[in-house]
């Protein structure tokens, strides 16, 4: 088992370009989740979803959409980067929303908006 | 809203030296608590948790006991080793989402 992958490890952006971050979980979970982490601020939830089918905004959701694409997958998109979006990212999945003890982790995308 | 402070870091010790990450927390009802570690390079792992007051949390040498008349659930371990360098976050559940303090960096020096 992979538990949760994350694609790309890296990436560096322009001001104004877009992307999507990919997440993927082979745990047969049913919620997943999107945080952003950033120097002295811990983690803050972006997007969730509770269920394949449904999703919800977190903490922090100006500026993202994310897509469950089906139960494994659950991508996070930047429309246009900002700066203030330099962050590393971290996917997450549990077997379901309250569940929150059993969260499994991704090894974060860290990402750099100049 | 709920919210998780925890100490400031980096804290640097020696091996086998005592270690304490202070958490306070402030929240509505009774949350569950839990500690994260983070290695480098890696994803968050859950170290330990409690689910009501007065319970006890432990792993890998590891101890946080929930203290609600205090809203604390300090982090400790006895005695140090080079490879439980990494940062610690501190969290609560609450509306089925986890709320994180800013973590705590930890280097242990041989």
């Amino acid at each position: 088992n992979a538990g949760v992958t994350q694609t790309p490890k890296f990436q560096v952006l322009k001001t104004g370009q877009s992307m999507t971050l990919q997440c993927a979980q082979d745990m047969n979970h049913n919620s997943m989740y999107w945080y952003r982490q950033d120097p002295g601020m811990g983690l803050r939830l972006i997007y969730y979803s509770a269920s394949e089918g449904t999703t919800d905004k977190g903490e922090v959701p100006n500026g993202y959409n994310v897509s469950r694409l089906n139960k494994r997958e659950f991508s996070l998109r930047l429309e246009s980067a900002a700066p203030s979006q330099t962050s590393v990212y971290f996917c997450a999945s549990s077997i379901r929303q309250d569940r929150v003890d059993e969260q499994f982790f991704g090894p974060g995308t860290r990402l750099t908006v100049l | 809203g709920d919210s998780v402070t925890q100490m400031e870091g980096p804290v640097t010790l020696s091996e086998e030296a005592f270690l304490t990450i202070n958490c306070t927390y402030t929240a509505t009802g009774y949350p569950s608590l839990f500690w994260y570690v983070q290695y480098p390079g890696e994803g968050l792992q859950l170290l330990l948790k409690a689910t009501k007051a007065d319970d006890k949390g432990s792993n890998k040498g590891f101890e946080a006991t929930y203290r609600k008349e205090t809203t604390s659930f300090h982090l400790e371990k006895g005695s140090v080793q080079v490879s439980d360098s990494a940062v610690y976050f501190c969290a609560l559940s609450q509306g089925g989402k986890l709320i994180f303090g800013q973590g705590t960096e930890l280097s242990v020096k041989p």
